[in-house]
């Protein structure tokens, strides 16, 4: 069955610092892969989606994921931080289109000023 | 804001009860989900609904239903409640039957059983 796992529960990086949140799965073909954040309070948001083609993918918010398949993993980078960034980050995966997304346990990340 | 809107916020109950949620999907968006989150089992997708009929269910409980009225809301429904119930039920609503389009997710309700 496939499976996701994002290793690190917490992350803590000072403001204006890189980052780079991990994210592995587990499936024999590519799948679709996606990053979600999840603020204070709030329902997740999608960040950015992978489904085929460029394996550097931008999104929103200044994010960017690269995708690479001898590693099976879809990392989650930003070039700089900002205090609000600070929320909890979802890596998910579907099979397919028409598959269910599963999600990974989640990286919160905290902002240190 | 996403445009998806969940009632009630919160909620808190006793074990045995039985309680309904309420989602409103985003103009336009045909297709409605519902997720669980609590702490021990992370983000778990329980069932989708596109355009009234039932699509795709995941780990739902034989306790738990859902369904997507004409107006395209929808309820899910949770009855015999445990204390394992308690968590945070997130809606979110796409604009196809297809699952890896976007989704916007709802604020959540947050269940508590006591």
């Amino acid at each position: 069955a496939q499976s996701v796992t994002q290793p690190d529960i917490h992350i803590t990086v000072s403001e204006g610092a890189s980052l780079e949140l991990r994210c592995n799965y587990s499936y024999g073909a590519t799948p679709y892969l996606f990053w979600y954040v999840q603020s204070p309070g709030q329902g997740l948001q999608l960040l950015l989606k992978y489904f085929s083609g460029d394996t550097l993918v931008q999104g929103i918010k200044g994010f960017e994921a690269e995708f690479k398949r001898s590693q099976s993993s879809f990392n989650l980078r930003k070039p700089s931080v900002h205090w609000s960034d600070a929320a909890e980050y979802f890596c998910a995966v579907s099979m397919n289109r028409d598959d269910k997304i599963i999600f990974g346990k989640g990286t919160r990340l905290h902002i240190l000023p | 804001d996403s445009g998806v809107t969940q009632t009630p916020k919160h909620l808190i109950t006793a074990t045995g009860q039985r309680v309904t949620l309420r989602c409103s999907p985003r103009s336009g968006d045909l297709s409605v989900y519902w997720y669980q989150q609590s702490l021990d089992q992370g983000l778990q997708f329980l069932i989708q609904y596109y355009n009234g009929e039932e699509r795709a269910k995941g780990n739902i409980l034989e306790r738990f239903s859902a369904q997507q009225f004409p107006d395209l809301h929808s309820e899910l429904n949770l009855s015999s409640l445990e204390l394992g119930d308690s968590a945070l039920y997130f809606c979110a609503s796409s604009a196809t039957g297809t699952s890896v389009v976007e989704q916007y997710f709802g604020p959540g309700t947050r269940l508590t059983v006591t």
